[in-house]
């Protein structure tokens, strides 16, 4: 029905901890995104899902970061050890991936993670 | 050089006056042009695309787009203090499948 959802929308953790983040893309949509946005910046691309088609993971930062996309719909961002530096708001994104001219991501509220 | 630029600003206007954002981009296979709207604390949200050359007009919305030049440009006629947030331009490229690519967005402040 509604939109992209993310879940929990804040989440604070001690360096070193692991955390999960979760997203429900919009019904229908085989394309799925995750981006961060670190505070007064843009967005930085993560990960991509397209279908059944192996992920693009060209722009996880580290190999402390990991996503999976359980039967083409929810997907996981899970980040192990977390760092003080990986504070930032986790954006996800899902769009209908025909592969057309206008191929419209629709974003979620996000997921604020603090690591103290 | 980033493969989509845009001025951070912040982009001071008064209300009513029309605004000018502005983007650049380095790949000439891009195909579709974006813009999006993000207020402060919240996701971004679609304003409008356009993929042919010229202007595409929706409201008080204009986007503009100039493939020999690689620029787009956002107008925002008669703005409103409430238009105040910031504006990411997003590309998508010929051979990046679904994905965008976003500038570091610009942004705009309309004063009373």
């Amino acid at each position: 029905g509604a939109g992209v959802s993310q879940s929990p929308s804040n989440k604070v953790t001690e360096k070193g901890k692991d955390v999960e983040l979760r997203c429900d893309p919009i019904s229908g949509h085989t394309a799925l995104y995750w981006y961060r946005q670190s505070l007064g910046q843009g967005l930085e691309f993560l990960i991509y899902f397209q279908g059944n088609s192996a992920p693009d993971k060209s722009g996880l930062p580290s190999d402390r970061f990991s996503a999976e996309r359980t039967g083409g719909s929810v997907s996981t961002l899970t980040i192990q050890r977390t760092q003080q530096e990986d504070s930032a708001v986790y954006l996800c994104a899902s769009s209908l991936g025909g592969g057309g001219r206008v191929e419209t991501q629709y974003f979620g509220p996000g997921t604020r993670l603090l690591v103290l | 050089q980033k493969e989509v630029e845009q001025n951070s600003g912040p982009l001071s206007v008064p209300e009513g006056a029309i605004a000018s954002l502005n983007c650049t981009y380095s790949d000439r296979g891009s195909q579709s042009f974006f813009w999006y709207r993000q207020y402060s604390g919240k996701s971004p949200e679609l304003i409008m695309f356009i993929y042919s050359n010229g202007d595409k007009e929706d409201g008080r919305f204009t986007a503009q787009l100039n493939k020999a030049s690689q620029y787009v440009s956002l107008l925002i006629r008669d703005s409103q203090p409430s238009d105040s947030a910031t504006y990411l331009c997003a590309v998508k490229r010929d051979n990046a499948g679904n994905m965008l690519t976003f500038g570091g967005g610009t942004r705009l402040m309309v004063k009373p």
